[in-house]
């Protein structure tokens, strides 16, 4: 079956950088996209970019631009997103998701979210 | 704000329907892009609910059922049940700022 496994939480300071893994099983790595979304306490979704693993395009939201990098590791069958110049609004549980087949912008398989807290 | 605008909160005795839309623009809904449903049970992640406005994927109930008409779309839940209770959020495309969500709106089974 279809698995998305996270690395576990994080605690940084101001400044510094994480990095989140996502391991991919139950299905072809590279055949589907994976999205980062994260999720601020209280609050909705907020997309943060992709990465084909085939191909190894990206794509990041403009608020995240410079900040964010997503690479993969087609070996390991694990995506990483790395996001720099840590500030205290990034505290948050972040997600790597894969989008399903067909063309659509949509997330069939969610993995169980990372969170990162940001602390001086 | 979000881009796509939910009501924050819905409520409903069991056995009721519910209905919660999700209302965009014309650089998204309007603009022809499919909308998604997800259902998170609070300190867990989403689960796809609806995708393509109005499929269900499988193991999802027939109660749960998706429209989209212009710039809106609805979610509508009938046989309400305790475990329903949730948060639900939409999801598009916008042309300007690619993956968009809606604010999300939390159920409430009465």
């Amino acid at each position: 079956q279809v698995q998305l496994l996270q690395s576990g939480a994080e605690v940084k300071i101001p400044g510094a950088s994480v990095k989140v893994s996502c391991k991919a099983s139950g299905y072809t790595f590279t055949s589907y996209v994976i999205h980062w979304v994260r999720q601020a306490p209280g609050q909705t979704l907020e997309w943060m970019g992709w990465i084909n693993p085939g191909n190894l395009n990206t794509k990041f939201s403009q608020k995240f631009q410079g900040r964010v990098t997503i690479t993969r590791d087609t070996s390991a069958t694990t995506a990483y997103m790395e996001l720099s110049n840590l500030r205290s609004e990034d505290t948050a549980v972040y997600y790597c998701a894969r989008m399903s087949f067909g063309g659509m912008i949509v997330f069939d398989y969610w993995g169980q979210g990372t969170l990162v807290t940001v602390s001086s | 704000q979000s881009v796509l605008t939910q009501p924050p909160s819905v409520s409903g005795a069991p056995g009721q329907r519910i209905t919660i839309s999700c209302t965009g623009r014309s650089s998204n809904i309007g603009a022809g892009y499919d909308v998604h449903w997800y259902q998170q049970v609070p300190g867990t992640a989403p689960k796809l609910l609806i995708y393509g406005n109005t499929n269900r994927p499988s193991g999802v109930p027939d109660r749960v059922s998706g429209s989209k008409s212009g710039t809106s779309a609805s979610l509508a839940i009938t046989g309400l049940q305790a475990e329903d209770e949730a948060d639900y959020y939409c999801q598009s495309y916008d042309s300007r700022l690619s993956v968009v969500f809606g604010g999300g709106t939390k159920l409430t089974v009465l």
